[in-house]
């Protein structure tokens, strides 16, 4: 149980181009999203915090019109990467959390590869 | 404010060897601490966790960690290491009780080696 997905695994761009990232929940409904971005050999950095139906909460230095996030649903949520540049290129994480006993833990993706060229 | 500090970056045991993973945590209220594993270009996968209650806790693939407040750790244990065991291991803190937000420490590299 407490499955979470992503989609793409990985995707290459051109710069100036934007990218989407889907986050699901797969057999649990997902209360709260978080979005995570990982240099190589680094540990997480948070990058928003999401609730189903309302806007997300971006930690301090995120560009909020750079990186736009939608979590309509309780199992999905998205990651739109507006006018991605080379610097963006990461790997991006996202986990979900549920009720009741699910709320104690974060459930992590497999994350997401992009590269933009 | 809540942080934690993984000592050491990188840590090669020999197959069969104890596994001991160092996790040292500060919280201004009763933690919420986990151990999370991740394999090359994959998410993280979490080993255990330690809400409340019992302070040993036993997890995925014979891992376990001992909260210990007095010592503000909870340090991450395997009697015997595998080859498949080799992996980048964070710790994480949770000050809310509900895993709202998580801060990890810098992870520690695990090797294995015959």
């Amino acid at each position: 149980g407490a499955v979470v997905s992503q989609h793409p695994s990985r995707v290459i761009c051109k710069s100036g181009t934007s990218v989407k990232i889907e986050c699901r929940s797969l057999d649990f409904q997902a209360t709260t999203m978080f979005w995570y971005r990982q240099f190589p050999k680094q540990s997480l950095m948070l990058m928003a915090t999401s609730n189903e139906g309302s806007k997300a909460t971006y930690e301090q230095g995120v560009e909020k019109d750079k990186f736009l996030i939608n979590h309509a649903s309780l199992t999905l949520s998205t990651l739109t990467v507006t006018s991605a540049h080379p610097e963006d290129s990461s790997f991006y994480i996202c986990s979900a959390r549920g009720s009741g006993v699910l709320q104690e833990t974060q459930y992590f993706g497999p994350g997401t590869r992009l590269l933009v060229l | 404010a809540q942080s934690v500090t993984q000592l050491g970056s990188h840590v090669s045991v020999s197959e069969g060897a104890l596994v001991l993973l160092r996790c040292n945590y500060s919280s201004s209220v009763p933690p919420y601490l986990f151990w999370y594993v991740q394999y090359p270009n994959q998410g993280l996968q979490l080993l255990l966790k330690y809400t409340t209650g019992a302070t040993l806790v036993k997890g995925i693939n014979g891992f376990e960690a001992e909260f210990k407040k007095s010592e503000t750790s909870f340090h991450l244990t395997k009697p015997s290491a595998h080859m498949s065991d080799a992996a980048e291991y964070f710790c994480a803190v949770s000050g809310d009780g509900t895993a709202s937000k998580l801060t990890f420490g810098t992870g520690t590299r695990l090797q294995v080696t015959l």
